[in-house]
């Protein structure tokens, strides 16, 4: 089974600009989480997303939105980019069958705000 | 809410050594317990998990952990280090309340020398 994908590895982007990073879960998963992790400020939840509702969401501003399609895909957008919103981007998947399971990662997206 | 604290940013064992990680939580509800590895430029992998089952709890690659609730520890344990073990190794908690929420610690960066 492929693990969960994540596009793209690595972004550039400039101040001021927005950017949409995508998130294919491991087939059957239906939950979808994201997380920044930065070096000061590690890792941080930012939303998670099942049956195409926002279930739990972080302390993140408005600027960081997502949003989750029918076949379970999730996709979160950064807009207004800032220096601080550089960081690695990981978001996981999970069966969700009605308990706790284990959040499956995917590699991440590295994302540069120059 | 729940937190949780890891003891040590950096920790260095020989290799055969025995590898030990601290981990600390703090939740107002039974608590769910994971711990992750993170190679360099890559996601996160489970390591283990508790989910209220067997408080001894073994891994993959030889790691196990025990759930203490008495002393709200979590702390990862394997008997002999090896070269592939450095990594940088992350606590996390979760609740029935706080799906597809982790909160993780600050990470603990493995080093292991020959």
């Amino acid at each position: 089974k492929a693990g969960v994908t994540q596009t793209p590895r690595y972004l550039i982007k400039t101040r001021g600009q927005q950017v949409t990073l995508s998130c294919s879960p491991i087939s059957g998963h239906r939950s979808v989480s994201w997380y920044q992790q930065t070096p000061g400020q590690g890792l941080q939840f930012l939303f998670e997303y099942f049956s195409e509702t926002q279930r739990n969401k972080g302390n993140f501003p408005g600027r960081f939105s997502g949003r989750q399609f029918s076949n379970s895909r999730s996709e979160m957008n950064v807009s207004t980019l800032e220096l601080g919103d550089s960081a690695l981007y990981l978001c996981a998947s999970t069966p969700d069958r009605g308990s706790v399971d284990e959040q499956y990662f995917g590699p991440g997206t590295r994302l540069t705000v120059t | 809410a729940q937190s949780v604290t890891q003891l040590g940013s950096h920790v260095s064992v020989s290799e055969g050594a025995l590898v030990l990680l601290r981990c600390n939580y703090s939740s107002s509800v039974p608590p769910y317990l994971f711990w992750y590895v993170q190679y360099p430029n890559q996601g996160l992998q489970l390591l283990l998990k508790y989910t209220s089952a067997a408080t001894l709890v073994k891994g993959i690659n030889g790691f196990e952990a025990e759930f203490k609730k008495s002393e709200t520890s979590f702390h990862l344990t394997k008997p002999s280090a090896h070269m592939s073990d450095a990594a940088e190794y992350f606590c996390a908690v979760t609740t029935t309340d706080s799906w597809g929420k982790l909160q993780f610690g600050a990470g603990t960066q493995v080093v292991v020398t020959p």
